[in-house]
């Protein structure tokens, strides 16, 4: 099972709104990672989660808050988002953060109006 | 930082027919090499993937070279079919020193698209 679950699917959210997406997995993977994904452009990587604990931050706004509240699960918090946020946020997960394989979630897609 | 350059941008084949796709790196410290497919609203997909330590490695229909000298890698699919028409990423991890994790830096992508 090299399975990573992403939800919402979708999500259409005002200026003013809060809300998060949260991914799963259960490959007793220990690194995770939020990326960003424009159209036609390559997945940006914003977070890295080793063992827990946060590891790279990619000079990500904070109005986007990870959280990482057990090895299994990964949070992205999100406030006051800007239109131009309007992307894919991709979920991924690695056995461990070295050269080993990364698996992405089908993402959500984020419109901010 | 890593830079990972992709070509070409497109790539219109016919069905049966072979499709090579071309990455290099900048940084000589990055040691695995993943290649991903994406369909169009999916997250991308793991096809295949080559470590430092080795020059080629094949999957069914799909390889990947590397040359470590060169700093280039390429994924090589033969028998193309309509079902392979995605955009297709390669990607280099770089580990910083001493850490638990590493940094992948993705190509461009490239837009195969297989005519039946």
């Amino acid at each position: 099972d090299t399975e990573v679950t992403q939800t919402p699917k979708h999500l259409v959210m005002g200026m003013t709104n809060k809300k998060s997406l949260k991914c799963e997995q259960h490959m007793g993977h220990r690194a995770m990672y939020w990326y960003k994904q424009k159209a036609k452009k390559p997945p940006e990587l914003m977070f890295v989660y080793s063992y827990e604990k946060l590891s790279i931050n990619e000079s990500v706004p904070s109005r986007f808050s990870p959280e990482c509240p057990n090895s299994s699960l990964l949070n992205l918090h999100l406030h006051a988002l800007q239109p131009e946020d309007s992307a894919l946020y991709l979920c991924a997960s690695s056995r461990t953060g070295r050269n080993t394989e990364a698996f992405f979630g089908q993402g959500t897609r984020l419109t901010v109006v | 930082g890593e830079n990972v350059e992709q070509h070409p941008s497109t790539l219109s084949v016919q069905e049966g027919d072979s499709a090579v796709i071309k990455c290099t790196y900048s940084d000589s410290a990055s040691n695995y090499f993943p290649w991903y497919k994406q369909e169009l609203g999916k997250g991308p997909q793991l096809i295949i993937d080559i470590r430092s330590n080795v020059g080629e490695k094949k999957d069914q229909r799909i390889a990947v070279t590397l040359n470590k000298t060169a700093k280039h890698f390429s994924l090589h699919i033969t028998e193309t079919q309509p079902e392979d028409s995605a955009v297709y990423f390669c990607a280099a991890l770089f580990n910083a020193g001493g850490t638990s994790y590493g940094k992948l830096t993705f190509g461009q992508g490239t837009i195969l698209t297989v005519h039946p």
